[in-house]
């Protein structure tokens, strides 16, 4: 598989401020990494698609500047949720490919942002 | 764009029955179907995947069966055990690295004692 971490795993923060979320892979270069979200008992939607060294790819309905992503490093994707308000409230998760081929994905743990 | 139905949304069994998850898929252009297992508040894990030039793939308890004719594809649990309670998801995906998954809505599966 692929190990990837996420940092923080959870934060609380107050409508208006800015959150950012590490999305690492450990053991893999990782050119393409995949940012979601989901909701309580919901799936995951796809936000973005972050490509190492180029502007990330958002899916329809994203806001780009409200969520923005940087690929600086085949180690190291950034999600910032800028001016953040109670409905960001959700669990978001990045994704990589790994060793088992361009198609399988593997999940970092999740980050929990509550915007109060 | 994509669209991938699973079904259904909740599932029940005794510890030991089998469970039987199932997804349609609309692109037929989608040739890779991966099923994962998330347990409240932590990440979706790969548990078995297929290709579209196979149509059958067993894993000890778990085997997953794709019909391209029909764009459906299932998961198969057998003996059941109540660690494998947890929502499972299906999804769908293009070849290609850059491709993106398309996700089910999600099946709360619960293994009774």
């Amino acid at each position: 598989g692929a190990v990837v971490s996420q940092h923080p795993s959870w934060v609380i923060c107050k409508s208006g401020t800015s959150v950012k979320i590490e999305c690492r892979s450990l053991d893999f270069q990782a050119t393409t990494m995949f940012w979601y979200r989901q909701f309580p008992k919901q799936s995951l939607m796809l936000m973005a698609t972050s490509n190492e060294g180029s502007k990330a790819t958002y899916e329809q309905g994203v806001e780009k500047d409200k969520f923005l992503i940087n690929h600086a490093s085949l180690t190291l994707s950034t999600l910032t949720v800028t001016s953040a308000h109670p409905e960001d409230s959700s669990f978001y998760i990045c994704s990589q490919k790994g060793w088992a081929g361009e198609d399988t994905q593997y999940f970092g743990p999740g980050t929990r942002l509550t915007v109060l | 764009g994509e669209n991938v139905e699973q079904h259904p949304s909740t599932l029940s069994v005794q510890e030991g029955d089998s469970a039987v998850i199932k997804c349609t898929y609309s692109d037929s252009a989608s040739n890779y179907f991966p099923w994962y297992k998330q347990e409240l508040g932590k990440r979706p894990q790969l548990i078995i995947d297929i290709r579209s030039n196979v149509g059958e793939k067993k894993d000890q308890r778990i085997a997953v069966t794709l019909n391209k004719t029909a764009k459906h594809f299932s998961l198969h649990i057998t003996e059941t055990q109540p660690e494998d309670s947890a929502v499972y998801f299906c999804a769908s995906k293009r070849g290609g690295g850059g491709n993106k998954l398309t996700f089910g809505t999600g099946t709360q599966l619960k293994v009774e004692l």
